[in-house]
């Protein structure tokens, strides 16, 4: 099974600034033969259900703003909210769809300093 | 409008059974691999099961493997969880969402808000 870890646990950053969250599979989810990674990201805030950010790694699903990027490879992944604003407070989750049984990395809190 | 209710959770005593539904509208269920994911109170997502766009296939979790079914009925657009046995540790919010379909990957997109089940004596 694929073990997804997330650093930080919790994370506290001044609107505006950068806020970074990494997501690291135990085994790579690079489907080599199309090149794609099968990593995703949610986010997800209190009461109500998870809402897909990004897919394939890198590709911002349609109306999530452009703060939002996500990169990486292989087995190591990042979240990048370029610059903090006060709806983005939720916690974060990556979730890798390269195999069942799918899973999730454990969630990054993140809050305003 | 891409739409997902999940309906049929209720409180439950341990060893009970439950059958949950998950009715979608505004897009072609039929093409759709669909998901149940859950979330136990105050902790992160956990993948329960999958089932292909027609019903033929279908995955579980370890932890719920032998003792939850996932069916589907396309003509109606409803999603299904049969689950047996059930356990203080199956309680949860249970979210139906789509998984993929011939042009796109297994991630989990759109979701329904969810329903909660809480078995407890």
């Amino acid at each position: 099974d694929i073990v997804m870890t997330q650093s930080p646990d919790s994370l506290a950053v001044s609107l505006g600034e950068r806020a970074t969250i990494n997501c690291k599979s135990s085994q790579s989810v690079l489907y080599t033969s199309n090149n794609k990674n099968y990593l995703a990201w949610y986010q997800q805030k209190p009461g109500q259900p998870p809402k897909l950010l990004i897919h394939s790694a890198s590709t911002r699903e349609s109306g999530v703003p452009d703060r939002f990027s996500g990169s990486g490879s292989g087995t190591d992944f990042t979240l990048t909210i370029s610059s903090l604003q006060a709806e983005d407070v939720a916690v974060y989750y990556c979730q890798q769809y390269y195999t069942t049984p799918y899973s999730f990395g454990q969630g990054t809190k993140l809050a305003i300093k | 409008e891409v739409q997902l209710v999940e309906s049929g959770g209720v409180l439950v005593q341990p060893g009970g059974s439950l059958r949950l539904s998950c009715a979608a509208s505004g897009f072609t269920f039929s093409s759709f691999a669909m998901s149940w994911v859950r979330q136990a109170p105050g902790k992160g997502l956990e993948w329960v099961s999958t089932i292909s766009h027609s019903g033929g296939s279908t995955y579980y979790a370890d932890s719920v493997k032998g003792r939850f079914t996932m069916s589907r009925d396309n003509p109606k657009s409803t999603l299904y969880l049969q689950m047996n046995s059930l356990r203080a540790e199956d309680t949860a919010v249970y979210y139906c969402a789509g998984t993929g379909t011939y042009n796109r990957g297994d991630w989990f997109d759109p979701w329904g808000q969810g329903t909660l089940v809480t078995v407890s004596s």
